[in-house]
């Protein structure tokens, strides 16, 4: 299947810090990319959808000034987040789809990152 | 938005007992998709379904989709150890490509 690279696995960070997580598509192309949240023990939660070329659109709830998300190119988003807090520290996934490779509708999920907020 | 109801939220089975989630809507659904998460990891596509009434099989996994297209259900046959993770089901939100997720079934095998 298609991969998705995410990359840090894991940051530790000072409250008051921005932390950038980087989302690639290794082996295709993706115009969107979705980012996600996932707070321990629970479900994943849309945070943006990232869209090449163009601003994000995000989930209600989701402060965009807070969360800043790039896809400057087809294989590459980021997520800034900015002035981060301990109330900010979760697990981030990024996913895409590789729509002309696979007609599943499958997302292709990266590895996570996880963040931590001293 | 789209939401889906996802039932139960935990699950405790012995290796070779069946298991079986299930997830719901209050809308017909144009799709649902399955997904496992292992512990630590991160989601990893099972199946889609599309159809009314579908069932798939995956070895010992059987996915269905009902026939008004407003629930789906994950079957595991004995299950193995190596079962061991959270089920999530996903819906695509109507009209676009975003996927909302059930609260999903963490599932724990007592070997």
């Amino acid at each position: 299947g298609a991969v998705v690279s995410q990359h840090p696995s894991w940051v530790i960070c000072k409250s008051g810090t921005s932390v950038k997580i980087e989302c690639r598509s290794l082996d295709f192309q993706a115009t969107t990319m979705f980012w996600y949240r996932q707070f321990p023990k629970q479900s994943l939660m849309l945070m943006a959808t990232s869209n090449e070329g163009s601003k994000a659109t995000y989930e209600q709830g989701v402060e965009k000034d807070k969360f800043l998300i790039n896809h400057a190119s087809l294989t590459l988003s980021t997520l800034t987040v900015t002035s981060a807090h301990p109330e900010d520290s979760s697990f981030y996934i990024c996913s895409a789809g590789d729509y002309y490779k696979a007609n599943t509708g499958e997302l292709f999920f990266g590895e996570g990152s996880r963040l931590t907020v001293l | 938005g789209q939401q889906v109801m996802q039932i139960p939220q935990y699950q405790h089975v012995q290796e070779g007992e069946d298991f079986t989630t299930y997830c719901n809507s209050s809308t017909t659904l144009s799709n649902i998709q399955w997904y496992k998460q292992r512990p630590g990891g991160h989601p990893v596509f099972l199946i889609q379904l599309v159809k009314s009434g579908e069932v798939k099989k995956q070895k010992r996994l059987t996915f269905q989709f009902g026939e008004a297209k407003k629930n789906s259900s994950l079957h595991i046959t004995a299950t193995q150890t190596t079962d061991v993770g959270t089920y999530f089901c996903a819906a695509v939100q109507g009209g676009s490509e975003k996927l909302v997720f059930g609260k999903g079934t963490k599932l724990t095998v007592n070997p």
